[in-house]
């Protein structure tokens, strides 16, 4: 299994306060992408980075920001959480640097994320 | 923009094959991936098709045709174990995304 470690597992968190995930591996894989997951919406891609401190905004980045200033660790940072925020969040990391060829990527196991 | 469209749910029973389709619209991408999620899990990487064709890894195949903007994976000697939510995304030339359908759930029957 690739390295890829996400905290907090579970967090509950009331409305307007800051909440940051962390998105841990071990692969040195350039790659990193934060996804959330809600009944309905399926997987929608939030922010992705493309290497240390280089990043861009997904389909839902509104109201989270991201920040990659080592290859192993890309953060998401909700600044000011609401109840809407409310959601399972994963990390992925690509499985080869050149992730065109196979479009495969490793997810963490996801940190569950309640506003209230 | 790009969508991906799935049945929201697919029933069948234990031994039997089941297909799971994906139409997508989308102004190029580069290929066509598929993904298993159990329940309280994270989503596995199952397949992937670069051309047009069927794919095939043991029980599991894919396939994919650009002409008909169309894809699905076939499950074969369905097991209780198959019972999972299943996603197709595609990797887009225009935005360097991996963008993910809404997802199929399959409910195998003894």
């Amino acid at each position: 299994d690739a390295g890829i470690t996400q905290s907090p597992r579970h967090k509950v968190t009331e409305t307007g306060t800051p909440v940051t995930l962390r998105c841990h591996q071990t692969e040195n894989h350039r790659y990193m992408y934060w996804y959330r997951q809600d009944p309905g919406h399926g997987l929608r891609l939030i922010h992705y980075s493309y290497g240390v401190k280089d990043t861009d905004k997904g389909e839902v980045s509104d109201g989270y920001s991201v920040s990659r200033s080592k290859t192993e660790d890309f953060l998401l940072t909700l600044e000011s959480a609401t109840s809407s925020q409310t959601s399972v969040y994963f990390c992925a990391i690509s499985a080869i640097d050149d992730k065109k060829n196979t479009g495969e990527l490793f997810f963490g196991e996801g940190s569950r994320l309640t506003v209230l | 923009g790009q969508s991906l469209e799935q049945p929201s749910e697919v029933t069948a029973v234990e031994g039997a094959i089941v297909q799971i389709n994906c139409t997508y619209q989308t102004s190029g991408f580069y290929g066509l991936s598929w993904y298993q999620q159990h329940d309280g899990g994270a989503p596995t990487f199952l397949s992937y098709n670069a051309l047009d064709g069927l794919e095939e890894t043991g029980r599991f195949s894919s396939f994919l045709s650009r002409s008909d903007s169309y894809g699905y994976l076939l499950l074969q000697e369905l097991q209780m174990k198959d019972s999972a939510s299943y996603f197709c995304a595609v990797l887009s030339y225009n935005t360097d995304k991996l963008i993910f359908g809404t997802g199929t759930r399959l409910q195998v029957f003894p």
